[in-house]
């Protein structure tokens, strides 16, 4: 099972790009690297998902180097609001998401 | 992304009672759902998972007679907590997909358990 480490917490000041940093060393041929967002008490929310490369979508970009075994979420222009925990997964584990510890984003003002 | 609801958002029981929660896929037909807890400060811990009209399978170390899932229809599942105790109380939350394994899974709200 690919296991995922990233940052327990990272600090951020608003209007700065933040990036987090995801080590998946042990990713499989066929698994995707797929990011959620979670506020407090609240489910967690998709943000972006890739397979190698860059991917970028209205809220963020991904970045996966070519041995994968690593992807950084990137946000552009953080906000008070997007102080959330950020949480990478690997693969499905057979249909199955499986979350690490994540990483608690703190934006001040 | 399509719409997962809970019902309720949060609910607060004495100890020893049954709980519980459901979780409604509304703009589409879930054929899988998870059951997720999460305590504060932690991660989601992944429960169970539903196939509707089958048997949830459960994760290692989850009771199955303390947690009961039902998921009798494509559009909803149920969590009881059965003779619950202050230990369970957390942050239940579902997700819900539709197909197979490479489809997206969708979050509901979340239910937030007290056990006095």
């Amino acid at each position: 099972l690919a296991k995922t480490t990233q940052p327990i917490s990272m600090d951020s000041y608003e209007g700065q790009e933040v990036n987090i940093t995801c080590s998946h060393n042990n990713i499989a041929t066929n698994d995707y690297i797929t990011w959620y967002q979670q506020f407090p008490s609240q489910g967690p929310r998709f943000i972006i998902q890739g397979y190698k490369t860059k991917v970028t979508n209205e809220v963020a970009s991904l970045f996966i180097p070519a041995d994968r075994k690593s992807s950084t979420l990137s946000l552009p222009r953080v906000s008070l609001s997007d102080t959330a925990v950020y949480y990478c997964l690997v693969g499905d584990q057979g249909g199955k998401l499986i979350f690490g510890q994540g990483t608690e984003l703190s934006v001040k003002p | 992304g399509a719409v997962v609801s809970q019902h309720p958002s949060r609910v607060i029981c004495k100890s020893g009672t049954s709980v519980k929660i459901e979780c409604r896929s509304l703009d589409f037909q879930a054929t899988t759902m998870f059951w997720y807890r999460q305590f504060p400060k932690q991660s989601l811990m992944l429960m169970a998972t539903s196939n509707e009209g089958s048997k949830a399978t459960y994760e290692q170390g989850v009771e199955k007679d303390k947690f009961l899932i039902n998921h009798a229809s494509l559009t909803l599942s149920t969590l009881t907590v059965t003779s619950a105790h202050p230990e369970d109380s957390s942050f239940y939350i579902c997700s819900a997909r539709w197909g197979d394994r490479y489809n997206e899974q969708f979050f509901g709200p979340g239910t937030r358990l007290t056990v006095l």
